[in-house]
């Protein structure tokens, strides 16, 4: 059973802080992986996808990615209350269509 | 031009009703998404469009119905429900198989 694992929280923080969201996944064949945020009610919005060991920034984002310990983060810089969502992580292992979904961490961000 | 759109947004039905959900992109992805999504709860697949072929079918039930007319359009006829079928219907798109995935906003369904 390939599985996507994250803290279901709610991970609170106060507003400007860093907010670290954490993921591990089962399936060492894992080869793209992918950060979505939702708010709630609305549909799932990608913001950062990974496909390499390291890390890769975009703005106030910052995913990394350690596949030797099957492990991908999500850093989020000076948190704002607008991005207090639930962020889902999501694998891909090689040559599927399927992207296996982590249950999500809800972000709390304090003003 | 990330945008994935479906329609409706909202949809009230019987069980004994015929409906369809429409999904479109014009970003010339040759994959389509179906997923349906419970309150608190992560995406789940249903089908898979690739190349307007169906690629995955995720074990759903009949009375649930894939179409993709065209690479870029994709329906979902629904037919006979049950009550928890009630959920938020998902579509998405990507350039290939192993791409991004956008979602688009969802049709919110409610089977009385």
């Amino acid at each position: 059973q390939k599985e996507v694992e994250q803290n279901s929280g709610p991970l609170s923080v106060p507003e400007g802080a860093i907010a670290s969201l954490n993921c591990t996944y089962s399936d060492r064949g894992s080869q793209s992986f992918f950060w979505y945020r939702q708010y709630s009610g609305k549909s799932p919005e990608l913001i950062m996808s990974i496909y390499s060991n390291g890390d890769k920034e975009d703005g106030r984002f910052t995913a990394q990615l350690n596949k030797a310990s099957q492990y991908v983060s999500l850093l989020i810089r000076d948190s704002q209350p607008s991005d207090s969502a639930t962020y889902l992580c999501a694998v891909r292992m090689d040559s599927s269509y399927k992207l296996i979904f982590g249950s999500g961490t809800r972000l709390l961000v304090r003003p | 031009d990330t945008e994935v759109t479906q329609t409706p947004k909202h949809l009230v039905m019987g069980m004994t009703n015929k409906k369809s959900l429409k999904c479109e992109q014009h970003m010339g992805h040759r994959a389509m998404y179906w997923y349906k999504q419970k309150a608190k709860k992560p995406p789940e697949l249903m089908f898979v469009y690739s190349y307007e072929k169906l690629s995955i079918n995720e074990s759903v039930p009949s009375r649930f119905s894939p179409e993709c007319p065209n690479s870029s359009l994709l329906n979902l006829h629904l037919h006979a429900l049950q009550p928890e079928d009630s959920a938020l219907y998902l579509c998405a798109s990507s350039q290939e198989g192993w791409g991004e995935q956008f979602f688009g906003p969802g049709t919110r369904l409610t089977v009385l």
